[in-house]
């Protein structure tokens, strides 16, 4: 079964520094891709970063990059030089085959102080 | 990137009605769309896949008959809760994709808030 797996329900960062949000994943298909979204109080969800599980090198997007361990499972998110702005909901998710269908983690709540 | 609307963004339906949510791609044909709900504090949960002109696939646990999804044209699937209850009271939210697109490439709309008194 397709899991993916967020262990931290919230999170403090101070502003300027980076944070890195945690992700791990379950599958036993070869080809899937992996996700971040951001979703503020508005509830839109906003689209960061993608990696593909035949991808070579980490995905970086600006400030986001995703930290990409094929043989632990995980995609952590690095967000460098926090904003207040960045304050927000962050969901990883899976794709997995073509049918393009996403399986959402549980979220990790990140807070960022000024 | 592409946009997709829904509409309405927020709703109050008294028990026992029907209500119906758009979801629109603007620039661009969606041959599939999906619908998200997701409860306060937790995260989406996908309820159905629909493509362009075919009957919806729903997840396990989701009644079809209660959440009737009609995808009748390129840019346009609906999502009908019928015989509503204060327990479907959610956050809805639909993405779609269409070719042209990158294979990675799904687009969210901006929710729909269901209350159900």
């Amino acid at each position: 079964a397709q899991k993916i797996t967020q262990t931290q329900p919230g999170m403090f960062v101070q502003e300027k520094e980076a944070v890195t949000l945690d992700c791990t994943y379950d599958t036993s298909d070869p080809s899937y891709g992996l996700f971040w979204y951001k979703q503020p109080s508005s509830g839109e969800m906003i689209f960061l970063i993608y990696q593909g599980s035949y991808d070579q090198q980490n995905a970086t997007e600006g400030r986001y990059s995703l930290n990409f361990q094929k043989a632990r499972k995980s995609a952590n998110l690095v967000i460098s030089a926090s904003q207040l702005g960045d304050s927000a909901m962050y969901f990883c998710a899976m794709r997995v085959n073509s049918s393009y269908k996403l399986i959402f983690g549980s979220g990790t709540r990140l807070l960022v102080r000024p | 990137g592409a946009v997709v609307s829904q509409h309405p963004s927020r709703v109050i339906c008294k028990s026992g009605t029907s209500v119906k949510i758009e979801c629109r791609s603007l620039d661009f044909q969606a041959t599939t769309m999906f619908w998200y709900r997701q409860f306060p504090k937790q995260s989406l949960m996908l309820m159905a896949t629909s493509n362009e002109g075919s009957k919806a696939t729903y997840e396990q646990g989701v009644e079809k008959d209660k959440f009737l999804i009609n995808h009748a044209s390129l840019t346009l699937s609906t999502l009908t809760v019928t015989s509503a209850h204060p327990e479907d009271s959610s956050f809805y939210i639909c993405s779609a994709r269409g070719p042209g697109l990158a294979g990675y490439e799904q687009y969210f709309g901006p929710g729909t808030r269901l209350t159900v008194t």
